[in-house]
């Protein structure tokens, strides 16, 4: 079975130009979670949805960051415009229900120069 | 406001002995927490997970214990293996035993190396 899919593995781009990062979760997962790990502060929350809708983006942090889920099986985060601090590795997870762990993608290695 | 805690940022471990790694939290109202293994260049796994009307979960050679009264919960890996070297996070959620959806808080997390 095809686990949580994240694109780009790898993006380095200039600040201020628009960053689009995707995933597509797992199959039948109801539940969709945006992450970014940092080495200040671990990995942190930014957005969750369930069943498409929302839930939680009290982590994200501030209105140069968006995300959107169109339908069950696609996400994306933007950033724009982008920022060096923004330089981090982002993680898409999904769950299959609500007392399922969470199945996590390999990440998104993002560098703003 | 860290609400989940790894005081330990390391931990060196020789093989065949056992591993203990720590959690700390603040939250009362946490009622799952979950432990996820992460090698490098790769995403967390999730290990073994703990409901709060339990204080041991077994699975192979991972246990974690959790002690409400402390807040705290440990992963004991007995044995350790070479291929245990990894950082491990703990996480935690509430409201797991009123069915409400919940998200996870990580914590930040403790590189285990175990040594031949």
């Amino acid at each position: 079975d095809a686990g949580v899919i994240q694109s780009p593995r790898h993006e380095v781009t200039e600040m201020g130009q628009e960053v689009t990062l995707r995933c597509k979760p797992i199959s039948g997962h109801n539940s969709l979670f945006w992450y970014r790990q940092t080495m200040m502060r671990g990995l942190e929350l930014l957005i969750y949805f369930n069943n498409n809708v929302p839930i939680d983006d009290s982590g994200m942090p501030e209105d140069r960051f968006s995300a959107k889920m169109p339908n069950a099986s696609f996400s994306t985060l933007k950033i724009q415009p982008s920022e060096p601090r923004d330089s981090a590795v982002y993680f898409c997870a999904s769950r299959p229900g609500l007392h399922q762990p969470q199945h996590f993608g390999d990440g998104t290695r993002l560098s703003i120069l | 406001d860290q609400q989940v805690k790894q005081n330990s940022p390391s931990l060196s471990v020789q093989e065949g002995r056992i591993s203990i790694l720590n959690c700390d939290y603040t939250n009362s109202m946490f009622d799952y927490f979950l432990w996820y293994k992460k090698y490098p260049a790769e995403g967390p796994t999730f290990l073994i997970s703990i409901s709060s009307i339990k204080d041991k979960n077994e699975d192979g050679r991972f246990t974690v214990f959790l002690n409400k009264s402390a807040k705290h919960l440990s992963l004991h890996i007995v044995p350790s293996q070479p291929g245990d070297s990894a950082v491990y996070f703990c996480a935690a959620s509430r409201g797991v035993n009123t069915g409400t959806a919940s998200k996870l808080t990580f914590g930040t997390g403790t590189r285990l190396q175990v040594t031949l």
